[in-house]
């Protein structure tokens, strides 16, 4: 089954403590994303990248980083996480302009 | 301006409704188009592809408008199962497919 699998699905964690959410897609995709998604605001994209080892920011990148060591991954690391990336974040995968998206990590700084 | 702008709604209607509605795009040249469905928080899924010419799907049909720059989805005989967000989503002509535009999304509540 074609997939993008996300985790932690819910994170709850300290403001400073460093955080890893995996994406992991099985469709050989080459374009990969992350989005946070707030009330009101719809997705804004973090960063994107094209193909391993090639990333770029997206409209949001302060306060985030990510890397693409293989095609299949693409990790989105919180250095020091502060309250405001409390949002809902989701991992995609696409081709031809269609996106599959990953379950969603609800994550809540305090 | 922002790329992609969608009505939020939220649009309520009746079970056996016919419900429509619209979303601009600021990029003349854009020319991927598309219709995405999220429930409640959920991950958003592809609903629909828009061609030019228009396109049907069961009670889902899709609209292009290049000339004034918007799409449109309306919806036929709505079902409770309709309720949902759905978000607008335009692939700019210098994306490759990493840079869509995502519109904040119209929600649609079909009641009883």
């Amino acid at each position: 089954e074609a997939q993008v699998t996300q985790n932690p699905r819910y994170l709850i964690t300290v403001t400073g403590k460093k955080l890893t959410v995996t994406c992991s897609q099985n469709m050989n995709h080459e374009y990969m994303s992350w989005y946070r998604q707030d009330p009101g605001l719809g997705l804004r994209q973090i960063y994107y990248s094209m193909n391993v080892e090639v990333t770029d920011k997206g409209d949001v990148p302060e306060g985030y980083k990510v890397s693409r060591k293989e095609k299949r991954n693409f990790p989105l690391i919180l250095e020091s996480p502060s309250p405001n990336q409390t949002s809902l974040y989701f991992c995609a995968s696409s081709l031809y302009g269609v996106a599959f998206f990953g379950q969603g990590t609800r994550l809540t700084v305090v | 301006r922002k790329e992609v702008e969608q009505d939020p709604g939220p649009f309520n209607v009746p079970e056996g409704a016919t419900v429509a509605f619209n979303c601009t795009y600021s990029n003349s040249a854009s020319q991927s188009f598309f219709w995405y469905r999220q429930d409640c928080r959920k991950e958003p899924k592809l609903l629909m592809s828009v061609y030019s010419s228009g396109n049907e799907d069961g009670r889902f049909t899709a609209q292009l408008n290049r000339a004034s720059q918007y799409i449109s989805l309306l919806i036929r005989d709505s079902k409770l199962s309709d309720s949902a967000t759905y978000l607008c989503v335009v692939d700019p002509p210098r994306s490759n497919d990493y840079k869509l535009s995502f519109g904040a999304g119209t929600t649609v509540t079909v009641r009883a």
